[in-house]
């Protein structure tokens, strides 16, 4: 089937270096952010999530920086390898959770 | 079952018909969810369930499209007279229960072309 990320900004990196994925969010109100990664055919798997009264958060090999100022949130990933090839998007929610906002994603390129 | 299960995972049709997508949740979550993902875009928000009823259907971009989860457990979006701009992805997610500490687990989609 069809790529999910075929119009979207790509980010290619060599694996092994390390990754960072930008996204810039819309609502103010916002205090729950999540990062999901999807591949092609499947559905969005939540990587690593952070909320507002933190500025990061770190799991593994992962780590989520929150600038609340300019409303930017970034993904770090740390040794990049081929199977972290996919499309990222970043999330962001307030109030009862049950409705997410999602921005425009990013496609991340890892090559040998 | 072990995830969210969506039925069927593709569907043509044409212009003006009717189409039924199924989602099959996780077995005991209680809030289910409805997003629609066109190419290259993000998921976009259109409808979700706590237990049986519509709790939130803001997203639903008009009349044509309808949702229901009769018994709490399996949900069924409805669209009527298709268009072509309703060709996407539409994604179903599961939670135990609605708020900041249930994570959402995505479905993999049934990928709607109308011709």
């Amino acid at each position: 089937g069809e790529s999910v990320g075929l119009h979207l900004p790509t980010l290619s990196v060599q694996e092994g270096d390390n990754s960072i994925i930008n996204c810039a969010y819309s609502n103010s109100a916002s205090d729950y952010f999540i990062w999901y990664k999807q591949e092609s055919g499947k559905g969005p798997q939540f990587i690593i999530d952070i909320r507002s009264n933190m500025d990061k958060r770190q799991g593994q090999r992962v780590t989520v920086l929150l600038n609340k100022t300019v409303k930017h949130l970034s993904l770090q990933i740390a040794a990049t390898q081929p199977g972290d090839s996919a499309v990222y998007f970043c999330a962001e929610g307030s109030g009862g959770y049950n409705k997410l906002i999602f921005g425009a994603g990013t496609r991340l390129a890892v090559h040998p | 079952g072990a995830g969210v299960s969506q039925t069927p995972s593709n569907k043509v049709t044409e212009k003006g018909k009717y189409v039924e997508l199924r989602c099959d949740p996780i077995s005991g979550h209680t809030a289910l969810y409805w997003y629609r993902q066109s190419l290259g875009q993000g998921p976009e928000f259109l409808i979700y369930f706590q237990g049986t009823g519509a709790a939130d259907d803001s997203g639903l971009p008009n009349d044509r499209f309808f949702a229901v989860r009769p018994e709490g457990s399996v949900s069924t979006l409805k669209i009527q007279r298709t268009e072509r701009g309703d060709s996407a992805v539409y994604l179903c997610a599961s939670s135990l229960q609605v708020g900041i500490d249930y994570g959402y687990t995505f479905g993999s989609g049934t990928r709607l072309t109308v011709v």
